[in-house]
């Protein structure tokens, strides 16, 4: 089944605690990306990678960072996450014409 | 750059038809999308259209895009309560391959 995974689905963590979102996909695609969703803002790029190795800032990029080392993850770290990164988190992975989503982490930052 | 607006609520009662619509500002447009959140949930694709299209169909869904007003609605038929949730409108061209996503539209269905 072709998906798009992330761990963890919910996460509580402290102001400057280090933590990685993982995003897994079993499409082969080249293009991944990671978006955030807050409420009246719809969602919101940060970083995309085009492929193994390339990666961009997208729309919201501060307070972010990503890696892709092999093309089937392409996690997401906060260094030193803060209060407004308080948000629902999305991968994505897409094909020519269709961008598939995972599941959402909804992420806390105290 | 590129913007996506949507009108944020809808309400309707169960068996009418819901339009939801979308205007967006980006001419190179190519892909234009319709994704629906459930409550807690991720997104689902429903639909796309390409740009040279007027209209797709499927099933209870219909997307209509007028490219000369870059407006694009989607009308769900005989609306059910399932349907509620909240639906996003999305753009990309071919050489920017992120989607602008519009604010979503939230969808109430009354009994």
């Amino acid at each position: 089944e072709a998906q798009v995974t992330q761990n963890p689905r919910y996460l509580i963590t402290v102001t400057g605690k280090k933590l990685t979102v993982t995003c897994s996909q079993n499409m082969n695609h080249e293009y991944m990306s990671w978006y955030r969703q807050d409420p009246g803002l719809g969602l919101r790029q940060i970083y995309y990678s085009m492929n193994v190795e390339v990666t961009d800032k997208g729309d919201v990029p501060e307070g972010y960072k990503v890696s892709r080392k092999e093309k089937r993850n392409f996690p997401l770290i906060l260094e030193s996450p803060s209060p407004n990164q308080t948000s629902l988190y999305f991968c994505a992975s897409r094909s020519t014409d269709t961008q598939y989503f995972g599941p959402g982490t909804r992420l806390t930052v105290l | 750059g590129e913007d996506v607006e949507q009108s944020l609520f809808l309400s309707v009662r169960e068996g009418d038809s819901s339009v939801i619509n979308c205007t967006y500002t980006d001419s190179s447009s190519t892909y234009l999308y319709w994704y629906k959140q459930e409550p807690g949930a991720g997104l689902q694709l429903l639909t796309y259209i390409f740009s040279n299209m007027d209209m797709k169909q499927d099933q209870r869904l219909t997307v209509l895009l007028n490219k000369k007003d870059k407006h694009l609605s989607l009308r769900i038929a005989d609306t059910q309560t399932g349907d509620s949730a909240i639906y996003f409108c999305a753009e990309s061209d071919t050489g920017r391959r992120a989607l602008t996503f519009g604010s979503g539209t939230r969808l109430q269905v009354q009994p």
